[in-house]
């Protein structure tokens, strides 16, 4: 069975530090992977995704992720945070074919001032 | 283009209570999906439908259920409601398998 593991569930850091979110994941077979975002009282906003291909995936609002197979990883970057990227974030991962997600804990970003 | 539209956004039910849910997916999107999130146990796949056919199904009691109209929209269901049934529930759509799902803002159900 497929499962995702977030490292951290808070990271705290100040405006314009960089950030890394980490993400692992297992499964045996070819599997999609996914970040989202959620702001309060909100759904969940596709950051970017990896399906094949480069490993190196840019999102929306300066994130990028890469895929790394031998360490099944999948961290989220970004080199400068600002105060509305605070928010959390999920990792998420369906095997290759299949609509269903398998979710992380979650990521408490906290940008400070 | 119009997003994933879930209604209603609150709702408030009693213990023993059934309760449906309403998830309109964006236009052309075939695959809707639903998942229920809590603090304790985090975001769940409940199932999903494509075409009308209820192609996954996540690990919940059968007091859970939905379907898929022809028109793409999707209801689930839950009877006999319990305290532990209170969460975020949120539905997807998709246009493509791998695509990644486009979120509605979900409906936020409290059971007293």
């Amino acid at each position: 069975a497929q499962s995702v593991t977030q490292l951290d569930s808070q990271v705290p850091v100040f405006e314009e530090a960089p950030v890394e979110l980490r993400c692992n994941y297992s499964s045996s077979v070819s599997v999609y992977l996914f970040w989202y975002v959620q702001y309060p009282n909100q759904g969940l906003q596709l950051l970017l995704k990896y399906l094949s291909g480069s490993t190196l995936v840019k999102g929306i609002n300066g994130f990028e992720a890469e895929f790394n197979k031998s360490q099944t990883s999948f961290h989220l970057r970004k080199p400068s945070v600002h105060i509305s990227d605070t928010a959390e974030y999920f990792c998420a991962v369906s095997q290759g074919g299949s609509e269903k997600l398998v979710f992380g804990k979650g990521t408490k970003l906290t940008v400070n001032p | 283009k119009a997003g994933v539209t879930q209604t209603p956004r609150y709702l408030i039910k009693t213990r023993g209570q059934q309760v449906t849910l309403s998830c309109s997916p964006i236009s052309g999107h075939r695959s809707v999906s639903w998942y229920q999130q809590t603090p304790g146990q985090g975001l769940q796949f409940l199932f999903e439908y494509f075409s009308e056919t209820q192609r996954n199904k996540g690990n919940f009691p059968g007091r859970f259920s939905g379907r898929q109209f022809s028109n793409s929209r999707s209801e689930m269901n839950v009877s006999t409601l319990e305290l532990g049934d209170s969460a975020l529930y949120l539905c997807a759509s998709s246009l493509q398998t791998g695509e990644g799902y486009t979120f509605g803002s979900g409906t936020r159900l409290t059971v007293v």
